[in-house]
């Protein structure tokens, strides 16, 4: 257990729709990770937070954003969803360099 | 951009034999990470490592950096249905967690 907790854990939903993926971090921690993986692009750094504030930004679509809040939980908002957002989505908090992942939220797009 | 190759893709063996995996990047690198990732669960990390020609041991698990710091591997012995799983190599960025991960080397250990 990373103590990272991630929901929900699976998500069917259909093309055009809009969800939530929520995480929480572990106690103390002040950063959050989003990652998405699929099969062909592997794991891929979405977007970086820190005690709220937005770190880093990798190859995140426009379609989706995130917030981290001020008891430090953070969401994914996927939006206009399409075939290809079908993926894992890990959250992960840190301390330094050292990642400590969630166990995913599997989305699915019909 | 700084790409991570990991070689094999695919790896099928019996449980006992030894195997070695590795990970290639276009450029130097300051640190590199393997984490070890079992389905429907998210990446472990097994090692940081930071300095050319290092080599640390965890347990039957040999990781070796490169003199170059562009290279590293990952040495199993004796290898165990138990390491069964995605071995990701992945680049560090500063003193964040941001980091980009290789495609992975999928290791089946059939007892």
């Amino acid at each position: 257990d990373s103590g990272v907790t991630q929901t929900p854990k699976h998500l069917i939903t259909a093309t055009g729709q809009r969800v939530t993926l929520r995480c929480s971090p572990r106690s103390g921690d002040l950063s959050v990770y989003w990652y998405q993986q699929s099969l062909d692009q592997g794991l891929q750094f979405l977007i970086h937070y820190y005690n709220g504030e937005e770190r880093a930004k990798g190859n995140i679509l426009e379609r989706f954003s995130a917030q981290q809040f001020p008891d430090l939980h953070s969401e994914l908002n996927l939006s206009s969803l399409e075939l290809g957002d079908s993926a894992l989505y890990f959250c992960a908090s840190s301390v330094g360099r050292e990642l400590f992942f969630g166990e995913g939220s599997r989305l699915t797009v019909l | 951009t700084q790409l991570l190759e990991q070689s094999p893709q695919f790896l099928s063996i019996q449980e006992g034999e030894n195997l070695t995996v590795y990970c290639n990047s276009s450029s130097v690198f300051s640190s590199l990470q393997w984490y070890r990732q079992e389905p429907g669960e998210g990446p472990v990390l097994l090692v940081t490592v930071v300095t050319g020609g290092e080599v640390k041991k965890l347990k039957r698990l040999t990781f070796q950096f490169g003199d170059a710091r562009k290279d590293s591997s990952l040495h199993i012995t004796a290898a165990q249905p138990g390491d069964t799983g995605l071995y990701l190599c992945a680049l560090g960025s500063g003193n964040t967690g941001k980091l980009i991960f290789g495609q992975g080397t999928t290791l089946q250990v059939k007892p």
